[in-house]
């Protein structure tokens, strides 16, 4: 598609529960970011993927989240045994190359907004 | 640890008012830096950005930012803004050492019509 998108967009679920998010980027961007948006916060950095690897797990708020990406494409964020604080929109955003450097410049999905009760 | 700081949270202007939002990342070495803006509703997208060359940036919508090296800055300005800029402007680093990019915690701008 013509931009990053995500789904869902909106998720309700109950303490406990395991979900999934998904983010397909624009096609031939090699690099993917996920960052998480609570209410009144800024963009807490989760995750960063170059091709399929992961150099920087360092955001991932605990071993309830785990996120992968396979054919340098599709990358899905998992959040495990879902707590109330994990409500938030969490965004998701790619990044093509220039030359050999990764540009920085970030396009953005709409976003999944994640409620846990 | 790299960092940046947004100091204004929340910032209430007239139309016709200047602006400047203050931006200060911590020192990694050779940066990128951009300004990205969220619209009420709306996804994110870039405001603009800096990767080397002249200091002062310009971007859509009449809005420039300056780099000040020795300061560690990248302010955000608009010498006359409008009731339409009224979003949510964040300031970000990429630290080339890292291609991680690292977002401030934001600036509410509303203007009053």
């Amino acid at each position: 598609g013509a931009g990053v998108s995500q789904s869902p967009s909106n998720k309700v679920t109950e303490k406990g529960k395991d979900v999934e998010l998904r983010c397909d980027p624009i096609s031939g961007h090699t690099a993917l970011y996920w960052y998480r948006q609570s209410l009144g916060q800024g963009l807490e950095f989760l995750i960063y993927f170059q091709g399929n690897s992961a150099p920087d797990k360092s955001g991932l708020p605990s071993d309830r989240f785990s996120a992968e990406r396979t054919g340098g494409s599709v990358s899905t964020l998992t959040i495990q045994r879902t707590q109330q604080e994990d409500s938030a929109v969490y965004l998701c955003a790619s990044s093509g190359r220039d030359g050999r450097s990764n540009t920085g410049e970030l396009f953005f999905g709409e976003g999944s907004r994640l409620t846990v009760l | 640890a790299q960092s940046v700081s947004q100091h204004n949270h929340h910032v209430i202007l007239s139309e016709a008012a200047s602006l400047e939002l203050g931006c200060n990342y911590s020192y990694g070495g050779t940066v990128n830096l951009f300004w990205y803006v969220q619209y009420p509703g709306q996804h994110l997208q870039l405001l603009l950005k800096y990767f080397s060359g002249d200091p002062l940036v310009k971007g859509i919508k009449g809005f420039e930012a300056e780099f000040i090296k020795s300061k560690f800055s990248f302010n955000l300005r608009k010498p006359s803004v409008q009731w339409s800029d009224t979003a949510e402007y964040f300031c970000a680093v990429m630290y080339s050492s890292a291609s991680k990019i690292i977002f401030g915690s934001g600036t509410r701008l509303s203007i009053r019509p």
